[in-house]
């Protein structure tokens, strides 16, 4: 059973088109993440939710929103994709606090490798 | 900004030698984490060393913590060809209504491991 799942794997769309990444988690998870990893494998955070509400967001543009439709799922929708915006984005998840010796630890899952033409 | 920085960002060695791989942070944290990622895959946690500890073991790994220095290093000893991946050290924040335990990752060691 994969834990953190996220879809598509890849992606390829001309610029200036929408698209949406999926994440899924089956591990009861109160957070989950999107990650953003550059060519040079810099990771950055991009969005934090927990049980549903945005906790995290970092100075990321608008063209770029998430949805939590419940604690298991956060989606990722990117409009007026732009040249720039080519990267593998990671969705995590992770227990927060209460979660004792294991807080904090995030799940990743196999990354979208996005390109924009 | 980039909170965690790795050193080196490469590293070759033969098998069965040992790893050492540092990480430098700039703010205070909560705790401090090693990833590995295999090339075209997703991060997967290794080790996690809270703040008010020194030490770490699990397995072949051995994590340290200075939080006087702000450093981390990570050691993999008796290293295999499976070993070769990158590796990431991650800060995380406190639990506040603001950080809510973000990890901020730094741009990882490049580790290959020949036979």
């Amino acid at each position: 059973d994969t834990a953190v799942s996220q879809t598509p794997k890849y992606l390829v769309t001309q610029m200036g088109n929408d698209k949406s990444i999926k994440c899924e988690q089956n591990l009861g998870h109160d957070t989950m993440y999107w990650y953003k990893q550059d060519s040079k494998k810099f990771l950055k955070i991009m969005f934090s939710y927990n049980n549903k509400e945005l906790i995290i967001n970092e100075t990321v543009p608008n063209r770029f929103s998430p949805k939590s439709p419940d604690k298991a799922h956060l989606n990722l929708h990117i409009n007026s994709l732009e040249l720039g915006d080519s990267a593998v984005y990671f969705c995590a998840s992770s227990q927060d606090r209460l979660a004792g010796e294991r807080a904090g630890e995030l799940f990743f899952g196999e990354g979208s490798r996005l390109t924009v033409l | 900004s980039q909170q965690g920085e790795e050193d080196p960002q490469a590293l070759s060695i033969q098998e069965g030698e040992n790893a050492t791989m540092n990480c430098s942070y700039k703010t205070s944290i909560n705790n401090l984490q090693w990833y590995r990622q295999n090339s075209g895959r997703g991060l997967v946690h290794l080790i996690l060393i809270r703040s008010n500890e020194r030490e770490k073991h699990s397995g072949r790994l051995r994590v340290t913590l200075d939080t006087s220095k702000k450093s981390s290093s990570l050691l993999i000893t008796a290293s295999r060809a499976a070993d070769t991946a990158s590796y990431f050290c991650a800060t995380g924040a406190a639990w506040t209504t603001d950080s809510w335990g973000k990890l901020q990752f730094g741009a990882g060691t490049q580790v290959v491991v020949t036979p």
